[in-house]
């Protein structure tokens, strides 16, 4: 199975601060890279797919990059509805793997 | 709108079984997979293996092999999993889920919390 390392597991920062959160395969995945928010009680959501494709309704301050085993999500202004819990999920091979998480909270 | 409705919270003892479904609304149902996802504290989330809604095949995670057992009623557009020979390391929340293309897991249930506990 392909291990998804992410770092930091967890993250304090300020409103407005420019976020990064980091997603590494153990092998190359080419693209196929998803993030996800999770907000305490509720399901995930599809922040990005395709490693920089936003998904429909989630806000611009949102993007991604990366390719083969090294990913990024950054918030370009955190917001306080930004608080949650980050992850990125892989769809290069099966069984599909999700990183351990990073939990944002504000300073 | 794509809606993904689960069954509620389960409790059972060890070595029973439940069986935890999600009702599809807002499109053809036999057009998309269902996929179902296994979320705990420790773990965090865990792919357990899809459905095709359409012929019925399934693809298991090999972890989950002989503990999950995926079916659907087209006729109700509902899909279920069961669990088998519940032991306290399967306590958590389960999801289903159904993507879009490359946008996996694009739509997901509420989640179902199963607690197994004597």
């Amino acid at each position: 199975d392909i291990q998804m390392t992410q770092s930091p597991s967890f993250l304090s920062a300020s409103v407005g601060d420019r976020v990064t959160i980091n997603c590494k395969a153990s092998q190359n995945i080419n693209r196929y890279l998803n993030w996800y928010q999770q907000k305490l009680g509720e399901a995930p959501k599809l922040l990005i797919y395709n490693a920089n494709s936003l998904q429909t309704g989630i806000p611009s301050r949102f993007s991604g990059s990366g390719s083969g085993t090294d990913f990024t999500l950054t918030i370009s202004s955190l917001q306080p509805e930004d608080v949650a819990t980050y992850f990125c999920l892989q769809h290069n091979s099966w069984p599909r793997t999700f990183g351990g998480g990073t939990k944002l909270e504000l300073k | 709108q794509v809606q993904l409705q689960q069954s509620g919270a389960e409790l059972a003892k060890p070595g029973s079984s439940v069986k935890i479904s999600c009702k599809a609304s807002g499109y053809t149902f036999t057009s998309y997979d269902i996929s179902w996802i296994k979320q705990t504290t420790g773990q965090g989330l865990e792919y357990i293996g899809y459905i095709n809604t359409g012929s019925g095949g399934t693809y298991y995670n090999e972890k989950f092999k002989g503990k999950a057992t995926l079916t659907v009623d087209k006729s109700s557009s509902t899909a279920f999993m069961q669990l088998s020979s519940l032991t306290p390391e399967d306590t958590a929340v389960y999801y289903c889920a159904r993507g879009l293309g490359a946008r996996w897991f694009a739509y997901w249930g509420q989640g179902t919390l199963v607690t197994v506990s004597s």
